[in-house]
């Protein structure tokens, strides 16, 4: 089945720094969905992505549909302490009849040190 | 917009007892409802697919007599834990996605279910 290899695993910063995490894939996806998870939390969405190349931005995050449609990142400029906690890609499938199940990548968890 | 809830939040229940988790769109109407399992520190895994008013698909290796999902209304689905086992103690999180073109799911706060 269709997986997602999402890097890095865990970061550690200091507040104030960028942050850059990436998702690849072997198949192609129609949607890339970034989400941020707190502790004891469902995950919250963060930004949809609907189109190959599209680069979007929601406040300090900014976010790229890769033009192959087999990747995605995600920015975080300029850390705060509430950025912590466990970071996730998701693609949206491609087509059949799947239900829009998403396949999610392993996760980042962000450590911001004040 | 697009706000889920779930109940109960926590649940602590005794081997061999059954326990009921709702998962409830607040704001709209989903046709399609996702149950996913968490452990400490990974991903989502899904368990299954409800859509309204059919039966729900299990994943493969998911127990469909062991976790009852019912799918009754538009805003209402709910995953029943049957004979529940102490390893069956997990963080259950449901989605809910508007509609049938939208790919976007929407979380629930999630259910931390111990058995004792």
């Amino acid at each position: 089945g269709q997986q997602l290899n999402q890097s890095p695993q865990s970061m550690f910063i200091q507040e104030g720094e960028d942050v850059s995490m990436n998702c690849t894939s072997s198949s192609i996806f129609n949607t890339w969905l970034w989400y941020k998870q707190d502790p004891g939390e469902g995950p919250v969405l963060l930004i949809a992505l609907y189109k190959a190349g599209e680069l979007t931005s929601n406040g300090r995050l900014t976010a790229q549909f890769g033009i192959t449609r087999k990747d995605s990142f995600l920015n975080i400029s300029a850390s705060i302490p509430s950025d912590v906690g466990i970071y996730f890609c998701a693609g949206g499938p491609a087509g059949g009849t799947s239900y829009g199940k998403l396949t999610f990548g392993q996760g980042t968890i962000l450590t911001v040190h004040p | 917009g697009a706000v889920v809830s779930q109940h109960p939040s926590r649940v602590i229940c005794k081997s061999g007892t059954s326990v009921k988790i709702e998962c409830r769109s607040l704001d709209f109407q989903a046709t399609t409802m996702f149950w996913y399992r968490q452990f400490p520190k990974k991903s989502l895994m899904l368990m299954a697919t409800s859509n309204e008013g059919s039966k729900a698909t299990y994943e493969q290796g998911v127990e469909k007599d062991k976790f009852l999902i019912n799918h009754a209304s538009l805003t209402l689905s709910t995953l029943t834990v049957t004979s529940a086992h102490p390893e069956d103690s997990s963080f259950y999180i449901c989605s809910a996605k508007p509609g049938t073109s939208s790919t976007e799911q929407y979380f629930g706060p999630g259910t931390r279910l111990t058995v004792t």
